[in-house]
């Protein structure tokens, strides 16, 4: 069955970076895109951005342009997002999402099944 | 405040049928980009419900439909279970954002 587990929780200080892996298994990853979402405690859904898998493309939110980085291993199907100059409003549950690519001219993702499990990411000095 | 706009709550009895509403605009629902709807049990992770604004994956119940009008779309649930207590959410994808997105959610209470 598909799964995407991710790694474990982190607690970083204000302006620190933090890495989260999301390794998959159960299907072909280069054919679909993973998202990454976040939810800060008692809030709704945030979507960061997405990369595909196949050619590596990404798209950031505007929001986190310039401070997230997301990338894609395809030897080992995992995917991962950096999030750098950590901030205290940044701490969240941060979750990878399989995410189904509708391409015309251009891709844009879809939607996501299934989720990881989430990690939690604190930023406490 | 969210692209995609829901109730804060709604709240039913067993048995009973309950709707809830997802209000985009013209650069997501209205453009024509289809609607998706998760459901978060407490502690856990989302999962999805409907995708293609009405196709339930294999394995979600027939008590959950989904419909799509305009700029507007809706997740239908009947005969209510307790273990339908969770939150929702629908999602799209808006073309001025370039990005996809979420409504704020809203908390089925099962009385």
């Amino acid at each position: 069955q598909v799964q995407l587990v991710q790694s474990g929780a982190e607690v970083k200080k204000p302006g620190a970076p933090v890495k989260v892996s999301c390794k998959t298994s159960g299907y072909i990853f280069t054919n679909f895109g993973i998202s990454w979402v976040r939810q800060a405690p008692g809030q709704g859904l945030e979507w960061m951005g997405w990369t595909s898998a196949y050619n590596g493309n990404t798209n950031y939110a505007q929001k986190f342009q310039g401070r997230v980085t997301m990338t894609t291993d395809t030897s080992t199907s995992t995917a991962y997002m950096e999030l750098r100059s950590l901030r205290s409003d940044d701490t969240a549950m941060y979750y990878c999402a399989k995410t189904v690519p509708f391409c015309g001219v251009d891709c844009y993702p879809d939607w996501f099944d299934p989720w990881g499990q989430g990690t939690l990411v604190t930023v406490s000095s | 405040q969210s692209v995609l706009t829901q109730p804060p709550s709604v709240s039913g009895a067993p048995g009973q049928r309950v709707t809830i509403s997802c209000t985009g605009s013209s650069s997501n629902i209205g453009a024509g980009y289809d609607v998706h709807w998760y459901q978060q049990l407490p502690g856990t992770a989302p999962k999805l419900l409907i995708h293609g604004n009405k196709i339930r994956p294999s394995g979600v119940p027939d008590r959950f439909s989904g419909s799509k009008s305009g700029t507007s779309a809706s997740l239908a649930i009947t005969g209510l279970q307790a273990e339908d207590e969770a939150d929702y959410y629908c999602q799209s994808y808006d073309s001025s954002l370039s990005a996809s997105v979420f409504g704020g959610g809203t908390k089925l209470t099962v009385l």
